[in-house]
């Protein structure tokens, strides 16, 4: 039931762009974006829900494929403070939010 | 107020001990849960409350018990644990809709270490 997602690590300079995947085997209720930063509490980012409805931060673009239960990150122009580890975590039904392995993403300057 | 306010922060307990983990909101969230995670793995789902009822135990072992004495608190309930225990208990809690269409807000944890 993970969601798989790639890369599993990623290394950018300042102002470079990004796309983190994640894939589902299963029909999924919504996608959810969260990112983690080293010792701290996993920070929500965006979720897109089945339909096409997409909530979360403003500078934060991210798309559902429906049809093939793929959903993808963008990260563009990317700042130092964008680094961290990026869970997607996939909801098939209630309250049960099940994530991905994470993709560690580090900006250097 | 958009916390989740999780103590303590850090704890340290034998394997003989029974200590607990306190969780706490005050969005009027009426779904809560409980997140275990170790070093360099996504947090991974033990317990979920919708509305103080315990709605999903993920086949969590019986040392570990959760308990929800009212729609703002979370308690887990630790007793005979194992060195493997040892990891960052996340807490989370949502609007009582579920998670299909809003999101989680998660407790910056209380690392646990089992000696």
């Amino acid at each position: 039931q993970q969601p798989v997602q790639s890369p599993q690590a990623v290394i950018l300079r300042e102002g470079e762009d990004a796309v983190i995947n994640c894939s589902s085997s299963k029909a999924l209720y919504s996608v959810h974006w969260y990112r983690q930063k080293h010792g701290e509490a996993p920070v929500f980012l965006m979720i897109l829900l089945k339909g096409g409805e997409q909530k979360g931060h403003e500078k934060i673009s991210a798309s559902f494929n429906e049809k093939k239960q793929q959903s993808s990150l963008y990260l563009t122009a990317s700042q130092l403070s964008y680094s961290g580890t990026y869970f997607c975590g996939t909801v098939l039904y209630g309250n049960k939010l099940v994530f991905g392995a994470g993709t560690i993403l580090r900006v250097k300057s | 107020d958009t916390e989740v306010t999780q103590t303590p922060k850090h704890l340290v307990m034998g394997m003989t001990n029974k200590k607990s983990l306190k969780c706490e909101q005050h969005m009027g969230h009426r779904a809560m849960y409980w997140y275990k995670q170790k070093a360099k793995k996504p947090p991974e789902l033990m317990f979920v409350y919708s509305y103080e009822k315990l709605s999903i135990n993920e086949s969590v072992p019986s040392r570990f018990s959760p308990e929800c004495p009212n729609s703002s608190l979370l308690n887990l309930h630790l007793h005979a644990l194992q060195p493997e225990d040892s990891a960052l208990y996340l807490c989370a809690s949502s609007q009582d809709w579920g998670l299909g269409n809003t999101e989680a807000f998660f407790g910056q944890g209380t690392r646990l270490t089992v000696v």
